[in-house]
């Protein structure tokens, strides 16, 4: 089956500690992306990347960091330095640049002790 | 800066009735155009795309339209489901790879 897994879909971190938020994708897309959604917001972008070893920051980069090391692969890091990191984390993939049809994986819920 | 708006955030109707549901962005420049199922703690669940060229899309009871020049799109659900009952979200880009901006969702909820 095709599609985009995230783990662990509960997180519980503690304060001061540093989190990965796993993301893969079997579907073969070039770009994928992070979100971050809050009860009663749309969701907002924290990072996208267009292609392997590439990335660009979102509206809500500061505090989180990405890597693309593999096309499949894109993992989100919650650092400390992000104030208020509970959230519901979605991550995204899409393929035809002209169509930019998005495929979401079904989250991670991450809470901070 | 693109803004989508999603009006009513919550609307509860019964069994069978047909509904729309509407979405407005202050930018006409938008390229697509999805719509988007949340059921609760889920991921998001894609029901229509409306790509640049087109105008409106279809599938089974749903159908989407999209008016650039009044910077309007409808989700027309037609005989309503228990089943239908979550959030539709909307969302649009500008083309090619880049953000996309999402609203703020409308909370469905069919009564048996």
């Amino acid at each position: 089956d095709g599609g985009i897994t995230q783990s662990p879909k509960y997180l519980f971190r503690k304060e001061g500690q540093n989190v990965t938020l796993s993301c893969e994708q079997n579907l073969n897309h070039d770009a994928m992306y992070w979100y971050r959604q809050d009860p009663g917001q749309g969701l907002r972008l924290i990072y996208y990347s267009q292609i392997v070893n590439d990335f660009q920051k979102g509206d809500i980069a500061e505090g989180y960091s990405v890597s693309r090391e593999k096309k499949e692969s894109f993992p989100l890091t919650v650092t400390s330095a992000q104030k208020n990191p509970t959230a519901f984390y979605l991550c995204a993939s899409s393929d035809d640049r002209d169509k930019n049809e998005q495929f979401f994986g079904p989250g991670t819920r991450l809470t901070v002790l | 800066k693109q803004e989508v708006t999603q009006i009513p955030a919550a609307l509860s109707v019964p069994e069978g009735e047909n509904l729309v549901l509407n979405c407005s962005f202050t930018d006409s420049a938008i390229y697509n155009l999805q719509w988007f199922r949340q059921d609760p703690g889920k991921g998001l669940t894609s029901l229509l795309l409306i790509q640049s060229s087109q105008r409106e899309q279809t599938s089974g009871r749903l159908n989407a339209s999209l008016d650039k020049s009044s910077g309007r799109s409808t989700l027309y659900i037609a005989a309503s489901q228990p089943g239908d009952s979550a959030t539709y979200l909307c969302a649009g880009d500008s083309g090619g790879y880049q953000k996309v901006t999402f609203g703020t969702g409308t909370k469905l909820q069919v009564i048996p």
